[in-house]
């Protein structure tokens, strides 16, 4: 119960192109779902994170969907560029002190010039 | 200049060897983590503190040890009951909740190669 499941593992779109990366989880508990990027050899960065009171979030070109009945996340980067090649983690936590993260295990985005 | 500093960027271990990975913060955070990340998998975690003198194990601790006499330092010493601990190690710290949520903030990570 405490898993996020994402997919896909890997994507590679071409510039300009919309990547979707999806989530899952099961735990109701949940309600803080960040998605962090991160470069070969660097420590990941938090892009953009929602709570479940919203059903969407934009950030420049990252939006996160939310479907809280579907208990699932997703995160769109619009018109994609070569910069964007990373790897993306979603992750979700629940309200309270520990702060733990439960980290889904990853996409490498590759975008093609 | 705030942040998360881990030294060392590598380091390399000959089996039955422990060592000590540092992690330091000059962000005032209370909580502290440790999280080790493998190919193709996900961060999993070490360890946590939420407040200096105390910690906890989080899902993959057998082999590893902290300790958090001070604020600013969290270090992880891998020790030779670790059975396969080369990875890459990241270690992240967190605000209070009010400020910033549950967001957490990541050093720039170790990577440890056992020889």
């Amino acid at each position: 119960q405490q898993q996020v499941k994402q997919s896909p593992q890997s994507l590679i779109v071409q510039k300009g192109g919309i990547p979707i990366i999806n989530c899952a989880y099961e735990n109701t508990a949940f309600d803080y779902f960040p998605w962090y990027q991160q470069f070969p050899g660097k420590g990941p960065a938090l892009l953009i994170a929602i709570r479940p009171d919203v059903s969407e979030k934009k950030e420049g070109r990252f939006t996160i969907s939310f479907n809280k009945s579907a208990k699932q996340f997703s995160l769109h980067i619009m018109d994609s560029q070569p910069g964007d090649s990373a790897t993306y983690f979603c992750a979700a936590s629940h309200s309270g002190n520990t702060g733990k993260l439960i980290f889904g295990q990853g996409t490498t985005l590759q975008v093609k010039p | 200049d705030g942040g998360i500093t881990q030294s060392p960027k590598y380091l390399f271990r000959k089996e039955g060897q422990n060592v000590t990975l540092s992690c330091e913060q000059n962000l005032n955070h209370d909580a502290m983590y440790w999280y080790r990340q493998d190919p193709g998998q996900g961060l999993r975690l070490i360890y946590y503190s939420q407040i200096v003198n105390d910690f906890q194990k989080g899902d993959i601790a057998e082999g590893y040890s902290v300790s958090r006499e001070k604020k600013e330092s969290f270090p992880l010493t891998v020790t030779s009951a670790q059975k396969n601990p080369t990875a890459f190690y990241l270690c992240a710290s967190r605000g209070p909740s009010g400020r910033t949520g549950n967001e957490q903030f990541f050093g720039p990570g170790t990577r440890l190669t056992v020889l």
